[in-house]
Formats: structure tokens, C-alpha cells, sequence
């Protein structure tokens, strides 16, 4: 399993551009990359996902490098209610049994 | 609605008293699985089912059980509960294991 390693926490102002940093040096060529988003006292919610180059949805791009050894969330424009903690996951779709989170990224929008 | 539902939301308990919080989805999803999450720690996973009668243990299985005797439901069991075990629990539902996971709206126990 890829551990993940993410920035503990980043700060942006509202109407800016966010990009989050995921590394996975020890990524797999079956594994995909995923990205989870938690408010406080909720269950974490699926964003996006990807597996190479780039995939964009309508809350997200996520950009992953030829080698995959890293990969960036990107949120456009973000607002107060896009504060929230961001989880990277890296795992096996055939498989998909056990799954590790990393420690997650904290995303404080300020006004 | 498709969703993902547990109970008790909130409990107290003493150390020693086994407890069962349940888990239930009506998405007929095959994968499974229960978290932890604690300050500073992030989401752990504690057991998850690949499917009916299959259990495997994730990355904290240390004093919980589970069973899976039907597909919509995935109970996680404290024997006898510590107060380390005092944390916010999350189950989780999907197709498989790494689609898109629906998770519950959590449990916070409390351990004394």
C-alpha cells in the first residue's frame, strides 16, 4: 500500500485558486489516487479521482505527473464553506481491501 | 435515499462493558468498512468486508470484532472496551473498496 504524504495545512482567501499536494512515492501501476473532503464532525465525502494526467469534475482538477509519484488537488475560486480537511487516497481498484488515509490537509478560507 | 446509517450516534460507556454500534447501507454495495478517527491521527481503518462472511483486518483491528452475516449490515464490536477506545467512529459503504465510498454520519463514544 502507497503511504501518502500531504501539507498538515494551508490557508487561501476566498475567490483564490487552491492547489494541494499529494505525495506517493511508492505508488503501484494499479493503483489510482482519490481524494476525500471532511467537515467537522462528518464523514469524509468523495471529490474526485484519477489515475494519470488530468480529470476535472465540477468541484475539482486533479493533476497527476507521468511518473505518479505525486498529485495536485486543485480547487478553483474557493469560499468559506470549502474550509474543511482533505484526505489523499492511493489504492488498488481491482483490489481495494485494505485502504490507507493519510493524515489530511487542513484548508482554512479566510474572508 | 441512498445512505449510510449508524447507531448509536453518541455513547458513554464504562471500560469493560461490550458494546455493538451498527452499521447499515441500502446502496446493495459488496465493500465495507469501519474507521477511526482521532486528533492528529486522521482516519484509520479498524476492519473492512469485501463481502458477505468476508472480513479482513485493517490497520487498528486491535480490540474490535465484526461480523458480516448479511450484505446491508457490518456491526463493529468492543468486547470489552478501553478507554484508548474512546474516538469518533466512521462505516463506510461502496461498490468495491477504492470506488467511491459513502460514509455514515459517525459515532463519538466515549470510554470512562
Amino acid at each position: 500500500l502507497a503511504k501518502t504524504t500531504q501539507p498538515i495545512s494551508m490557508d487561501s482567501y476566498e475567490g483564490q485558486e487552491v492547489n494541494i499536494t499529494c505525495s506517493h512515492n511508492n505508488i503501484a501501476t494499479n493503483d489510482y489516487i482519490t481524494w476525500y473532503q471532511q467537515f467537522p464532525s462528518q464523514g469524509p465525502r468523495f471529490i474526485i479521482q484519477g489515475y494519470k494526467t488530468k480529470v476535472t469534475n465540477e468541484v475539482a482538477s486533479l493533476f497527476i505527473p507521468a511518473d505518479r509519484k505525486s498529485s495536485t488537488l486543485s480547487l478553483p475560486r474557493v469560499s468559506l464553506s470549502d474550509t474543511a480537511v482533505y484526505y489523499c487516497l492511493v489504492g488498488d481498484m481491482g483490489q481495494g481491501g485494505k485502504l490507507i488515509f493519510g493524515q489530511g490537509t487542513e484548508l482554512s478560507v479566510k474572508p | 435515499e441512498a445512505q449510510v446509517t449508524q447507531n448509536p450516534r453518541y455513547l458513554i460507556t464504562v471500560t469493560g462493558k461490550k458494546l455493538t454500534v451498527t452499521c447499515s447501507q441500502n446502496m446493495n454495495h459488496e465493500y465495507m468498512s469501519w474507521y477511526r478517527q482521532d486528533p492528529g491521527l486522521g482516519l484509520r481503518q479498524i476492519y473492512y468486508s469485501m463481502n458477505v462472511e468476508v472480513t479482513d483486518k485493517g490497520d487498528v483491528p486491535e480490540g474490535y470484532k465484526v461480523s458480516r452475516k448479511e450484505k446491508r449490515n457490518f456491526p463493529l464490536i468492543l468486547e470489552s472496551p478501553s478507554p484508548n477506545q474512546t474516538s469518533l467512529y466512521f462505516c463506510a459503504s461502496s461498490s468495491r473498496g477504492l470506488e467511491t465510498q459513502y460514509f455514515g454520519p459517525g459515532t463519538r463514544l466515549l470510554v470512562l
